[in-house]
């Protein structure tokens, strides 16, 4: 339950195209879902978060979709750029749940080709 | 910069060989961790720290030992590895304590460990 599954595991899109990254989770106590970047050679760093009280949120060309019924949610990268070549994380918390820590999907290596 | 620093950047050493790794962190937060990455789980949760004190260990065999003698410092201490074992080691804070929600951790750059 403390799962959180990410798909697809690799992805490769045509510069200007969109990406879209998706994660399903079990447990309905989530309540806070980040998604992380990684470049070659560094660690992830936190790009946006969504929080189920919402079913959307944008920030410039990324957009986090959030369905609570399915218990899923997705990124999506508008208008992607060779520079948007990464790995990305999504993550799911839960509020007060007593020193459990963020539990994190197993990636998707994006390549965006010219 | 993250304000998150591991040294050495890499690592290679023997099975019978101890190292330590070492993370430290300049944004005055509560909680550190360590994490393994690989191609097989990218990101393995290995030790978590709030407030110094130990609070998860995720099953981690003993030869690696985790040290937190300050908010600011974390190390992992490793002997007796396996080639298994060879891996990208990162570290974390974050200002919020693990469990609180919305905790958004600052990863370092992480140790590239080789282990022959």
């Amino acid at each position: 339950q403390q799962q959180v599954k990410q798909s697809p595991q690799s992805l490769i899109v045509q510069k200007g195209g969109i990406s879209i990254i998706n994660c399903a989770y079990e447990n309905t106590a989530f309540d806070y879902f980040p998604w992380y970047q990684q470049f070659p050679g560094k660690g992830p760093a936190l790009l946006i978060a969504i929080r189920p009280d919402v079913s959307e949120k944008k920030e410039g060309r990324f957009t986090i979709s959030f369905n609570k019924s399915a218990k899923q949610f997705s990124l999506h990268i508008m208008d992607s750029q060779p520079g948007d070549s990464a790995t990305y994380f999504c993550a799911a918390s839960i509020a007060n749940s007593g020193n459990t820590p963020l539990v994190f999907g197993k990636g998707t290596r994006l390549s965006v080709i010219a | 910069e993250t304000g998150v620093t591991q040294t050495p950047r890499h690592l290679v050493m023997g099975m019978t060989n101890k190292k330590s790794l070492k993370c430290e962190q300049h944004l005055g937060h509560n909680a550190m961790y360590w994490y393994k990455q690989s191609a097989k789980k990218p990101l393995e949760l290995m030790f978590v720290y709030s407030l110094e004190e130990r609070v998860e260990n995720n099953s981690v065999p003993s030869r690696f030992s985790p040290e937190c003698p300050n908010s600011s410092h974390l190390f992992l201490h490793l002997h007796t590895l396996q080639p298994e074992d060879s891996a990208l080691y990162l570290c974390a804070s974050s200002q919020a304590l693990p469990g609180a929600g919305g905790e958004k951790l600052f990863f370092g750059s992480g140790t590239q460990l080789s282990v022959l």
